[in-house]
């Protein structure tokens, strides 16, 4: 079936550093992707997307590109701050007849320090 | 705030008794989802609605589990005789049609969860 699968975390880096955080995914067809953000104490929130192949998704200084040929939606950020600090989340969406759904990754916990 | 939200947003209980969770979307958002998050996992789908029609249901939502949204807007997931296993952050989200907003908002907008724990 449909998956979604994420590097483990946790991560932690020095303030400054560069992010990867790994994502490939298992699904028929051709699914839009998302990487979904935690801060601590809050609700899942949408950090960015990308629709189809090669289309790059960006946002606060994050990417990711979608690579259809690699099933891969790798986030990347140049220079992180402490405020990054969250939990990360790949995510599918599935669209079939009338359903919808969004299939998330197990979760990439972020901790930058100063 | 406009946002999505949900009550309420801990609740602790005994195994065997009943509890109701609700769930108010953004207004005017005609899709609606419930979402399962246990700790260390990223969410995962146990039901959606499309207006007051559930149009999909997990097998993750045993018998137990019901959800409604009776007149379209908010919706309440209920779960009869709780066990230990159904402790976890229940998440709900909702999303408005496709073409009436901008692509850019037209995706789905999480509640901050109503957190179970079942003693």
């Amino acid at each position: 079936g449909d998956s979604v699968t994420q590097m483990e975390g946790p991560v932690t880096l020095s303030e400054e550093a560069f992010l990867t955080i790994n994502c490939t995914y298992t699904a028929t067809g051709y699914p839009s992707l998302f990487w979904y953000v935690q801060y601590p104490g809050e609700g899942l929130q949408l950090l960015l997307k990308a629709t189809k192949a090669d289309d790059k998704g960006s946002n606060k200084g994050f990417e990711a590109t979608y690579r259809k040929e690699t099933t891969s939606f790798h986030l990347e950020k140049g220079s992180v701050q402490v405020s990054d600090s969250a939990v990360y989340f790949c995510a599918l969406r599935i669209t079939q007849g009338g359903s919808e759904k969004l299939v998330f990754g197990k979760g990439t916990k972020l901790t930058v320090n100063p | 705030d406009t946002g999505v939200s949900q009550d309420p947003r801990h609740k602790i209980t005994k195994r065997g008794q009943n509890v109701t969770f609700r769930c108010d979307p953004i207004s005017e958002h005609n899709r609606l989802y419930w979402y399962r998050q246990t700790l260390g996992q990223g969410p995962e789908f146990l039901t959606y609605f499309q207006n007051e029609a559930q149009l999909e249901k997990s097998r993750l939502l045993s018998d137990r589990f019901s959800a409604e949204r009776p007149k379209g807007s908010f919706s309440t997931l209920e779960i009869q005789r709780t066990e230990q296993g159904d402790s976890a952050m229940y998440l709900c989200a909702s999303r408005p049609l496709p073409g009436l907003v901008p692509s850019s908002y037209n995706e789905q907008f999480f509640g901050p969860g109503t957190r179970l724990t079942v003693l």
